[in-house]
């Protein structure tokens, strides 16, 4: 089974600041066939279910702000949100979606400084 | 509009047995692929298991804290995927999820429902 290991587990950056969580895989998470990176971001706020930001390691779900930015292939990740807002204080996590056990990251704790 | 609305949560003895229930709406369930996440008390998101849709087989995969005690089943004519989770342990207190993906995503889960709470406690 593919094992999701992100870095920092808690991260606290001013408003207005550049964020970014990595993820690394324990195995590549690209498929040669589809040509693409089976990685995928979520935003998990409490009291709510997680939110889909990133799917194929790079592409924003509708509706979510260009500030969000996925990056990397193979087995190495990073989310980036480029100015950070006081909405964006949560857990994210990152998961591959390639195959069953689609497995997620431990999460990163997401606070304002 | 997509709604997954999960249901069947409840307190339970350790070694008992419940069965959740997510009912969709919005989609068409026949062809959809079917995920179950949880999340204990402090701990982060889990994958627990997902069944495909009939037409590719409706079979199910777990995850491996889960194999052998949960199942997962669907009946499509009620547009409602089941999680059957027996012989229950003290960690598997969680809120549980439902989720789907829709087919641009390549499997990451765009829809979630709200989540529905299962407590295993003597």
């Amino acid at each position: 089974d593919i094992v999701m290991t992100q870095s920092p587990d808690s991260l606290a950056v001013s408003l207005g600041e550049r964020a970014t969580i990595n993820c690394k895989s324990s195995q590549s998470v690209f498929s040669t066939s589809r040509n693409k990176n089976f990685l995928a971001w979520y935003q998990h706020k409490a009291g709510q279910p997680p939110k889909l930001l990133i799917y194929w390691a790079s592409t924003r779900d509708s509706g979510v702000p260009d500030r969000f930015s996925g990056s990397g292939s193979g087995t190495d990740f990073a989310l980036t949100i480029s100015s950070l807002q006081a909405e964006d204080v949560g857990v994210y996590y990152c998961q591959s979606h390639f195959d069953t056990p689609q497995t997620f990251g431990q999460g990163t704790k997401l606070e304002i400084k | 509009e997509v709604q997954l609305v999960e249901s069947g949560g409840g307190l339970v003895k350790p070694g008992g047995s419940l069965r959740l229930s997510c009912t969709a709406s919005g989609i068409d369930f026949n062809t959809a692929w079917m995920t179950w996440v949880r999340q204990a008390p402090g701990k982060g998101v889990e994958w627990v298991g997902r069944i495909k849709s009939r037409p590719f087989g409706g079979t199910a995969d777990y995850a491996a804290p889960v194999t052998g005690r949960f199942s997962i089943s669907r009946d499509d004519s009620k547009n409602t995927v089941y999680l059957q989770m027996d012989s229950l342990k003290t960690e598997d207190t969680a809120v549980y999820y439902c989720a789907k993906d829709v087919p641009w995503t390549g499997g990451a889960l765009t829809y979630w429902g709200q989540g529905t709470q299962v407590t295993v406690s003597s």
